[in-house]
């Protein structure tokens, strides 16, 4: 399975953008680039995922590489209900719905 | 009550018990997922259900038996735990589990049962 490569933390401050950043050096033409979260106490939820284009929904945009070596999570006005632990997975196509998750980003976002 | 909910949320056993996690789903989704989540290791994909149908069983050790008698419904069965299963399991559904391809049906996690086995 490709594997992604994700600090293990990152601080922001309050009403900035954040860029979290998720490398997939060995990412396959067919795999996709899926991000969750979670927050505190809960499980994890979706955010967002691509393909190949940037991809923009109500939570947050998702940055491509051109190469898809790379790519990054923009949040473009960080909150404190926004500080969890933000998982990178990259997903074979041919896998359906199975997610392996890694480590994972812990965002931490100051006042 | 809307989403996925888990009972109980926390969960003291010995060794020699036998218990049962269950949860739930209000969403109408047709596959469900049991998740481990130990403290230093990343979040294990255990079991999965589509259509009430095992589909996939992570090499799980016999000791985790799971139960899906419907589509809402999702149990993992608990008997002769070791200390080192002590972790969240978390449970997940979607509104199917797809074959592949371009489609993908975004899981929804319910909150998790933390498991303490003494």
């Amino acid at each position: 399975d490709a594997k992604t490569t994700q600090p293990n933390s990152m601080e922001s401050n309050e009403e900035e953008p954040v860029h979290l950043p998720c490398n997939h050096s060995t990412i396959s033409g067919t795999d996709y680039i899926h991000w969750y979260r979670q927050l505190p106490s809960q499980g994890p939820e979706y955010v967002i995922h691509g393909l190949t284009s940037n991809v923009n929904n109500r939570m947050a945009s998702l940055a491509i590489a051109e190469d898809r070596k790379s790519s990054t999570l923009i949040l473009h006005r960080a909150t404190l209900r926004d500080a969890a632990v933000y998982y990178c997975i990259l997903r074979e196509r041919n896998a359906g719905n199975m997610l392996t998750f890694g480590g994972g980003t812990r965002l931490m976002v100051k006042p | 009550e809307t989403g996925v909910t888990q009972t109980p949320r926390h969960l003291v056993m010995g060794m020699t018990n036998k218990k049962s996690l269950k949860c739930e789903q209000h969403l109408g989704h047709n596959a469900m997922y049991w998740y481990k989540q130990s403290a230093k290791k990343p979040l294990e994909l255990m079991f999965v259900y589509n259509f009430k149908e095992q589909t996939e069983n992570n090499s799980v050790p016999s000791r985790f038996s799971p139960e899906c008698p419907n589509s809402s419904h999702l149990f993992l069965h608990l008997h002769t735990l070791q200390p080192e299963d002590s972790a969240l399991y978390l449970c997940a559904s979607s509104p199917l589990m797809t074959s592949g391809g371009s489609s993908y049906n975004e899981q929804f996690f319910g909150p998790g049962t933390r498991l303490t086995v003494l």
